[in-house]
């Protein structure tokens, strides 16, 4: 079920920035790219999503290719905080997220 | 807006026992859906609603799982006889139609 391909882990240094990348080399037209994050025995957190163009919020910034078959995620300015787990999912409309496996996303002090 | 709510936090139980989880959603989101996770097959969906009605009760692993919705700002899912395999987390969500999908903190559930 798998349509997307991440890293199992990925370290970075805190106060860097933080370039998480998704293959999603399936896309197909009506389908978004969403982000969310999962830290430690919480309930994952929704990030971000785009369809085509490049979006930005308060939390970060998703790049998305003009092909559409990958996607990265920037955490601008990463703190200890963002450790967490981060899942990148294709979706269309109000239907089942598909979680993966996801990036283990380690800051390091 | 105090998020979704889920309770219990942590429930133990024994095995044969019926188990009873609950969900309020966010008010004014029109779905609803319920999560499992565990070490082994990660976050899965069992169940979603739209608008208080069952859509897809696929991921529902048997018989022993049931999920209503009996208005729009309550959910329970159902777990009867429970088993040691069914011990994992339960999470519950709600979103507004496509938006992103809001998690509650999640229900630890061991049974023994």
């Amino acid at each position: 079920d798998a349509k997307t391909t991440q890293p199992p882990s990925m370290d970075c240094a805190e106060g860097r920035a933080a370039n998480l990348p998704c293959n999603h080399s399936t896309i197909s037209g009506n389908e978004y790219v969403y982000w969310y994050r999962q830290i430690h025995s919480q309930g994952p957190q929704y990030i971000i999503h785009g369809l085509k163009n490049n979006e930005t919020n308060e939390m970060a910034s998703l790049i998305i290719t003009e092909d559409r078959k990958s996607s990265t995620l920037i955490l601008p300015h990463a703190t200890l905080r963002d450790t967490a787990v981060y899942y990148c999912i294709l979706k269309t409309g109000a239907n089942n997220l598909f979680f993966g496996t996801g990036t283990r996303l380690t800051v390091i002090p | 807006d105090a998020g979704v709510i889920q309770s219990p936090r942590h429930e133990v139980t024994e095995m044969g026992q019926e188990v009873t989880l609950r969900c309020k959603p966010i008010s004014g989101h029109d779905y609803l859906f319920w999560y499992r996770q565990t070490m082994m097959r990660g976050l899965e969906l069992l169940i979603y609603f739209n608008n208080n009605v069952p859509i897809d009760d696929s991921g529902m692993p048997e018989d022993r799982f049931s999920a209503k919705m009996p208005n729009a700002s309550f959910s329970t899912l159902k777990i009867q006889p429970s088993e040691p395999r069914d011990s994992a987390v339960y999470f519950c969500a709600s979103s507004f139609y496509d938006y992103g999908y809001t998690f509650g903190s999640g229900t630890r559930l061991t049974v023994v």
